[in-house]
């Protein structure tokens, strides 16, 4: 079935160091590719999308694209702030239905 | 705008009684509403999904007797976790969409459950 695969985590970054956290997915056809942030204390809030393949989608500074030859999604930020400091899920769509990875844990420091 | 909101935030209740969660959408009209467990750690693990008037659709190894939904209204739908024990234990979050072509869900900031 559907999955998505997500780094392990928690990354731990300096105030203005370049993110990227790894997602791939199994998939069969070319589902829609989500990034959701959960900050602490909040729920899920839809970070980017990519509806089908080399979309990028990108938001706040961050950026995925959507590649069907190596079935990823790569979460990429060039300079990470302190308030960046959450958990990022990687997501597919099938459906109408979500299908998570894992999800990492990002801790930026000053 | 697509704020859900869910009740409580946190609840203990003792083994063997049931507790109800409420998920509401507060300015627009979900059509469909899902309910998802997270464990500490891991990924969210879709239990059902609801469309406003009709019986919820259970993923594969969800109790249905257990795990009770109810989606009365377009901006309402509720989890009952009936005769709760310790395994129930988890965070338990709701999503919500507006349907009529958006398929974005927007989840609720989740009910922390502690069965003692």
């Amino acid at each position: 079935g559907d999955s998505v695969t997500q780094m392990e985590g928690p990354v731990t970054l300096s105030e203005e160091a370049c993110l990227t956290i790894n997602c791939t997915y199994t998939a069969t056809g070319y589902p829609s590719l989500f990034w959701y942030v959960q900050y602490p204390g909040e729920g899920l809030q839809l970070l980017l999308k990519a509806t089908k393949a080399d979309d990028k989608g990108s938001n706040k500074g961050f950026e995925a694209t959507y590649r069907k030859e190596t079935t990823s999604f790569h979460l990429e930020k060039g300079s990470v702030q302190v308030s960046d400091s959450a958990v990022y899920f990687c997501a597919l769509s099938r459906g109408g239905k979500l299908i998570f990875g894992q999800g990492t844990e990002l801790s930026v420091k000053p | 705008g697509a704020v859900v909101s869910q009740h409580p935030s946190w609840v203990i209740c003792k083994s063997g009684t049931s507790v109800k969660i409420e998920c509401r959408s507060l300015d627009f009209q979900a059509t469909t509403m899902f309910w998802y467990r997270q464990f500490p750690k891991q990924s969210l693990m879709l239990m059902a999904t609801s469309n406003e008037g009709s019986k919820a659709t259970y993923e594969q190894g969800v109790e249905k007797d257990k795990f009770l939904i109810n989606h009365a209204s377009l901006t309402l739908s509720t989890l009952t976790v009936t005769s709760a024990h310790p395994e129930d234990s988890s965070f338990y979050i709701c999503s919500a969409t507006p349907g009529q072509g958006s398929y974005e869900q927007y989840f609720g900031p989740g009910t922390r459950l502690t069965v003692t």
